[in-house]
């Protein structure tokens, strides 16, 4: 079974500065998406970024980069100049299922990150 | 261009209650996802609607049931509600075509007492 790993439960950043959230797969399928998201004390998950497996280059999205490495299964979030807003739950995830097959996502437990002034 | 909505915000329920929350899709998607959320874990995946079908299913006993209407908006029924129900519902939308958007609602906050 698929599954999600992070282990950083929380973290802490001074504003300004660049901050790496950690995740960790384990999946068998050739096809896989990996994305993360953003929670708020709101609750709304936001979505940042995302990755597919046979992508050839690191997605970005702004101040979000995700440092994708295949071989490690690994697909960390790097979050640039971090501001204050940034302070949120986020979640690395996973699509299980091959495209065209479904979407389901698995979740990993998540990483608290606070940002310092 | 809307994105995707859930109603209501919050909710309180009395164990053994029914509940019906509701799940409008962004628009262009057509595929409707239900997760549950409880406090301070990840989201669990309940289980996904395409053409009014339930088409996968996670981990979750029959009390949980849905639907899909032919607008592509959904309901997520929960029967005998328990005292572990209480939990923040989360609906995704995406399209059935890509994989790659997966946006989420504002979530209904259940509490059962």
């Amino acid at each position: 079974a698929q599954k999600i790993t992070q282990t950083q439960p929380g973290m802490f950043v001074q504003e300004k500065e660049a901050v790496t959230l950690d995740c960790t797969y384990d999946t068998s399928d050739p096809s896989y998406g990996l994305f993360w998201y953003k929670q708020p004390s709101s609750g709304e998950m936001i979505f940042l970024i995302y990755q597919g497996s046979y992508d050839q280059q690191n997605a970005t999205e702004g101040r979000y980069s995700l440092n994708f490495q295949k071989a490690r299964k690994s697909a960390n979030l790097v979050i640039s100049a971090s501001q204050l807003g940034d302070s949120a739950m986020y979640f690395c995830a996973m699509r299980e299922s091959p495209l065209g097959y479904g979407n389901k996502l698995v979740f990993g437990a998540g990483t608290i990150l606070r940002v310092k002034s | 261009d809307a994105g995707v909505t859930q109603s209501p915000t919050h909710l309180i329920k009395t164990r053994g209650q029914q509940v019906t929350l509701r799940c409008s899709p962004k628009s262009g998607h057509d595929t409707v996802s239900w997760y549950q959320q409880a406090l301070g874990q990840g989201p669990q995946f309940i289980f996904q609607y395409y053409e009014e079908e339930e088409r996968q299913r996670g981990n979750f006993p029959d009390r949980f049931s849905g639907h899909q209407f032919p607008n592509y908006s959904s309901e997520l029924n929960v029967n005998a509600l328990l005292l572990g129900d209480s939990a923040l519902y989360l609906c995704a939308s995406t399209s059935r075509g890509t994989g790659d958007e997966q946006y989420f609602g504002p979530g209904t906050r259940l509490t059962v007492t």
